[in-house]
């Protein structure tokens, strides 16, 4: 049973422009929720998080955002370059929990 | 500070054989968790590990697989054994101990498995 959905397998976006990555959960259990991004060969590297208390964390060009009542986040790259091609995965956690469950990832190209 | 190694980095083997795979900690982390990811899919967390003491094992399929964390420092994960099936990437990450926020959650690159 995934409680952590990405619905989107892939997304092709042009250098400057907006990548939007959505993310869906089921369980009502999660308070904590990140963003990690994988390059090929490599292990998944931690890239910005939320907490269930806010609805907006800004980092840099990375921006995610959290609608609790639909149980929705979405993660915003702005601009998009190059070097952010990679497998983007969404993970959630409960408040007594360290182990994380995954979305199944979004694989971003960013055109030239 | 040195990050999670893992080792190998690639794996083939047939089915019905045996594979072990070996994880050493960022120093200091306490907590060890061994994933799979399914080509497709998001890691699944198959086993937890705090110090050499188990806390989550409930997805590790425990016919087949088996993890030990000797000394609480190093962790071998192994098939035994493998189907087609257990072909993926196994994950190895590290935190410490109470620490939940992300930036003690560290993977390493993982080892490609492939059963053939």
């Amino acid at each position: 049973d995934q409680q952590v959905k990405q619905n989107s397998p892939s997304l092709s976006v042009q250098e400057g422009r907006i990548s939007i990555l959505n993310c869906d959960y089921t369980n009502s259990m999660f308070d904590y929720f990140l963003w990690y991004k994988k390059y090929p060969a490599e292990g998944p590297t931690f890239l910005i998080s939320i907490s269930s208390i806010k609805d907006k964390n800004e980092d840099g060009r990375f921006t995610v955002f959290l609608n609790k009542s639909a149980k929705h986040l979405s993660l915003h790259i702005v601009p998009s370059q190059p070097g952010d091609s990679a497998v983007y995965f969404c993970a959630a956690r409960g408040s007594n929990d360290y182990k994380l469950s995954f979305g199944a990832g979004t694989t971003v190209t960013v055109r030239a | 500070e040195a990050g999670v190694a893992q080792s190998p980095r690639y794996k083939i083997i047939e089915k019905r054989q045996s594979v072990a795979f070996w994880c050493n900690p960022i120093s200091g982390h306490a907590t060890l968790y061994w994933y799979q990811q399914i080509l497709g899919q998001g890691p699944k967390l198959l086993i937890q590990f705090q110090n050499n003491g188990v806390v989550d094992d409930s997805q590790l399929p425990k016919d087949r697989f088996s993890a030990e964390r000797l000394k609480g420092v190093d962790s071998t994960l192994k098939i035994q054994p493998a189907k087609l099936e257990d072909s993926a990437v196994y994950l190895c990450a590290s935190s410490r101990l109470g620490q939940r926020d992300n930036y003690g959650y560290t993977f390493g690159s993982g080892t490609r498995l492939t059963v053939v």
